[in-house]
Order: C-alpha cells, then sequence, then structure tokens
C-alpha cells in the first residue's frame, strides 16, 4: 500500500518553463489537495479536489492549474513558472465524509524556479 | 480566511521534561480539528483528528485535549525524547471541504 506518491520529488526550472506534478493515491479516497509550504507561512491550500472531474481554488490558486480526470491522480500545472512559485508542494488525500477523518500526504516535491 | 494560531513558535526542552502548545481557532461553525506531526524531511502524519468538545484522545506518550466553546486545543507530550522532535501542526476543518493549518510549533528536544 503505497498510499500517497509525489512525482517529481525535486525540480528546478527557468522562470516561463512548465511543469506538471504529478499526485497519485491507492486509497480510493474522494477528497484531494495540493499545498505549498514556505517558510513562517505554513501550509497553504492552492487547488483541491471532491472527486473525479472536480476541482476548487484554495487560499494561494493563481499561477497554477488542476485536474482530477481519475479518482487516484491529481495533477498541478504551472503554466509559466515564477520565482515565487519556489516552494516545497505538497498533497493530500482524504475520504470523502468531510474533514472529520484524517488527510494523508505525499512526500513533498521541492520546486525552485530560477 | 480562517484565523489558526499556534503557540509558541518554537520550544526547546531537555530529554524528560513534560511540554505543551497551543492551537486556537475559531469558536464558530466547528466542525473538526486535526493535530500532525512533521518530522524533517518528511511528510505530515496524522496524531488525531477530535470533533467533540470535551474530546481527549490520547497515543502513548502524547495526548490532546479540545475546547470548542472557547476554541482551543492542547497537546501534551509526557518524558519528551529526541525522538519527539518534530514540527507539530494543528488544522481546523469548519464543515466544508477544506482544512486550514497553523504554522506549527517547533520542538526540539535535546538528550
Amino acid at each position: 500500500n503505497a498510499g500517497v506518491t509525489q512525482t517529481p520529488k525535486f525540480r528546478v526550472l527557468k522562470t516561463g518553463q512548465s511543469m506538471t506534478l504529478l499526485c497519485a493515491q491507492d486509497m480510493n479516497h474522494e477528497y484531494m489537495y495540493w499545498y505549498r509550504q514556505d517558510p513562517g507561512m505554513g501550509l497553504r491550500l492552492i487547488h483541491y479536489s471532491v472527486g473525479e472531474g472536480t476541482t476548487a481554488k484554495g487560499e494561494v490558486p493563481d499561477g497554477y492549474n488542476v485536474s482530477r480526470l481519475k479518482k487516484q491522480n491529481f495533477l498541478l500545472g504551472l503554466e509559466s513558472a515564477a520565482p515565487s512559485q519556489t516552494s516545497v508542494y505538497f498533497c493530500a488525500s482524504s475520504l470523502a465524509e468531510g474533514m472529520n477523518t484524517e488527510a494523508f500526504f505525499g512526500q513533498g516535491t521541492r520546486l525552485t524556479v530560477v | 480566511i480562517l484565523n489558526v494560531e499556534q503557540s509558541p513558535q518554537s520550544l526547546h526542552v531537555q530529554e524528560g521534561d513534560s511540554t505543551n502548545f497551543t492551537c486556537s481557532f475559531p469558536s464558530s461553525n466547528f466542525y473538526a480539528l486535526h493535530w500532525y506531526r512533521w518530522e524533517t524531511a518528511k511528510s505530515p502524519e496524522a496524531l488525531f483528528v477530535m470533533t467533540l468538545n470535551g474530546d481527549e484522545k490520547k497515543k502513548g506518550r502524547i495526548s490532546a485535549t479540545l475546547n470548542t466553546k472557547e476554541g482551543y486545543s492542547y497537546l501534551y507530550i509526557k518524558g519528551s525524547q529526541p525522538e519527539d522532535s518534530a514540527t507539530y501542526l494543528c488544522a481546523f476543518n469548519s464543515g466544508y471541504s477544506t482544512l486550514t493549518f497553523g504554522k506549527g510549533t517547533m520542538l526540539l528536544v535535546s538528550p
């Protein structure tokens, strides 16, 4: 049981380049989330999904797009990377019955935009 | 944007000391309060999910209490060990699909 898997683990991008971060979960969870973690800021929600084919904006969605074509996968896209998007990105998932059940996190992706 | 505050920001204790941290959250529209343990270079892992006022939960030397009416939760660690060194996060849910995280309390336990 792999849980939540993120790829890649590390990436360096040049300003203006694009990339997609992949999150995969094998727990049949309905809810999936993308967070970014910056020093002194805690975890901030970028986008989330409450089921296959649905997505919604979180606290800091600008500059990112997401897709949930399959229940087990949640993709985070950066169309034109900016240095302000240098961060550690975490994906998480949870069961459908609201947030009274724990969230499971991936190992994180460290992205540097130069 | 919901305001979830954690204090202290960081804490340095000696092995064997007991310690506690605070998480403050909005007292209205409460649905659940989560505690996570986050070790360096790893991903956050859930400690407790608490939903009822007055809840007390325990896992080994770690326990947590919840007061939804006044909007706070305490996390206690009894007899801290070096392996307890981590950042402890709390997260609040108001009944919608998302969690709002505090900035965490960073605990360092020296041998």
